[in-house]
C-alpha cells in the first residue's frame, strides 16, 4: 500500500536555487495539502487544492507556489531558495473535506537550505 | 480565528504510567477534534477523533472526550508502552464554517522511560 509518496526524502539546496517537491496519492482523494514543520512551530499550511485544477493559499504561502494539473499529483516549488525555507515539509491527502475524513500523510522531505 | 493549544513538552514518563496530554481550542463554529501521532522519521497518522459534544474517541488504549463546555480534548492512557514514545498534535476542523482545513497544535513531544 503506497498511501502518500513523497519525492525526494532529502535534498541541499543552495541560496537562490529553486526545485520542486512532488507529492503522488494513489487513494483517489480529492484534497492535497503541503505543510511544513519547524521546531517548536507545530505544521502550519502552505497550500492546498480541493480537487484537480484548484490551489489555494494557507498560512505561510510566501516565496512557494504549487500546481495540481492531475488529481493524483501535488507539486510544490520554490523558486529561488532562501534558508528560511530549510525545514520539513509534509504532504497530506484526504477523500473529502478533513472535518470527517482523516488526512493521510507522506513521511516527509528533509530540505536544508545554505 | 480558529485555534488549538496543547501542553509544551517533552513530558517523560515511567512505563505504565499514567498519561496526559492537555489540548484546548477556539472556534467559530463546529469543530471537529482530532488527535495525531508522529512516530520518529514518519509523517503523522490519525490517532483518534471525535465529532461533537460528549463523544469520545479512543484508539490503541488512548482516549480522548469532546467537552464543550471547557472546550477541551485532553488525550489520555492509562498505561503507557516505551513504544508510545513520540510527537502528539492535536488539530480541529471547523465543520460549521465548511472549513478545508485542520488547525493543528505545536505538538507535545512524550518520551517513555523503560
Amino acid at each position: 500500500n503506497a498511501g502518500v509518496t513523497q519525492t525526494p526524502k532529502f535534498r541541499v539546496l543552495k541560496t537562490g536555487q529553486s526545485m520542486t517537491l512532488l507529492c503522488a496519492q494513489d487513494m483517489n482523494h480529492e484534497y492535497m495539502y503541503w505543510y511544513r514543520q519547524d521546531p517548536g512551530m507545530g505544521l502550519r499550511l502552505i497550500h492546498y487544492s480541493v480537487g484537480e485544477g484548484t490551489t489555494a493559499k494557507g498560512e505561510v504561502p510566501d516565496g512557494y507556489n504549487v500546481s495540481r494539473l492531475k488529481k493524483q499529483n501535488f507539486l510544490l516549488g520554490l523558486e529561488s531558495a532562501a534558508p528560511s525555507q530549510t525545514s520539513v515539509y509534509f504532504c497530506a491527502s484526504s477523500k473529502r473535506a478533513p472535518s470527517n475524513q482523516p488526512q493521510h500523510f507522506g513521511d516527509g522531505t528533509r530540505l536544508s537550505i545554505l | 480565528g480558529n485555534s488549538v493549544t496543547q501542553m509544551e513538552g517533552p513530558v517523560t514518563l515511567s512505563e505504565e504510567a499514567f498519561l496526559t496530554i492537555n489540548c484546548t481550542y477556539t472556534a467559530t463554529g463546529y469543530p471537529s477534534l482530532f488527535w495525531y501521532v508522529q512516530y520518529p522519521g514518519e509523517g503523522l497518522q490519525l490517532l483518534l477523533k471525535a465529532t461533537k459534544a460528549d463523544d469520545k474517541g479512543s484508539n490503541k488504549g488512548f482516549e480522548a472526550t469532546y467537552r464543550k463546555e471547557t472546550t477541551s480534548f485532553h488525550l489520555e492512557k492509562g498505561s503507557v508502552q516505551v513504544s508510545d514514545s513520540a510527537v502528539y498534535f492535536c488539530a480541529l476542523s471547523d465543520r460549521g464554517n465548511r472549513d478545508d482545513k485542520i488547525i493543528f497544535g505545536k505538538g507535545t513531544r512524550l518520551h517513555i522511560l523503560p
